[in-house]
């Protein structure tokens, strides 16, 4: 059965600087792979998923993320954050030929002036 | 426009009651789903329907009693409530409910039981 890890519950950055979020999943079979994004009292929004193909994958709000098999990773990256990227970041992962997602614990990304 | 919208948005209620919230798409997807995120912002699918058949059950107590009286509706019943449910309650839709489509989330329901 799929498992998502994500590492860090809680990253504080400063305005304008890069940051990372990590998930690392656990699967037998190939998957596919998605960040979504809370806002706060908001639903979940879908950033970006990677399916096949290219690794590199951009979402919106200039957000990219890359797969790497090897690894088992699926990390979220952005150049440069503003205050409006506060919020909860989720990933999530699928086994193909699953019919459901498994989501990580989420890592809140908290922006400073 | 919303298009996934949930009712009421905050519920609070006494243990032993029992409590309806009620999801709305309007965005003519086939799939709809509840999900329950706990205190720790662990979300987890709890039921899926398509086109009002129920897809997924995960291992939730039979007093949780999802209900689609069509496929724009997602009804979610919960008999007799305890502690360990106050949670936020999120219905989502999805065009056709195969795994990698995107899922529209609605705002949430925040349940306390007392």
């Amino acid at each position: 059965a799929q498992s998502v890890t994500q590492l860090d519950s809680q990253v504080p950055v400063f305005e304008e600087a890069p940051v990372e979020l990590r998930c690392n999943y656990s699967s037998s079979v190939s998957v596919y792979l998605f960040w979504y994004v809370q806002y706060p009292n908001q639903g979940l929004q879908l950033l970006l998923k990677y399916l096949s193909g290219s690794t590199l994958v951009k979402g919106i709000n200039g957000f990219e993320a890359e797969f790497n098999k090897s690894q088992t990773s699926f990390h979220l990256r952005k150049p440069s954050v503003h205050i409006s990227d506060t919020a909860e970041y989720f990933c999530a992962v699928s086994d193909q030929g699953a019919q459901k997602l498994v989501f990580g614990q989420g890592t809140r990304l908290t922006i400073n002036p | 426009d919303t298009a996934v919208s949930q009712t009421p948005k905050y519920l609070v209620t006494q243990m032993g009651n029992d409590k309806s919230i009620k999801c709305e798409q309007n965005l003519g997807h086939d799939t709809m789903y509840w999900y329950k995120q706990d205190s720790k912002k662990f979300l987890k699918i709890m039921f899926s329907y398509n086109n009002k058949e129920l897809i997924i059950n995960e291992t939730v107590p039979n007093r949780f009693s999802p209900k689609s009286p069509d496929k724009a509706h997602l009804n979610l019943h919960i008999n007799s409530l305890e502690l360990g449910d106050s949670a936020v309650y999120f219905c989502a839709s999805s065009p056709t409910g195969n795994v990698f489509d995107e899922q529209y989330f609605g705002p949430g329901t925040r349940l306390t039981v007392t």
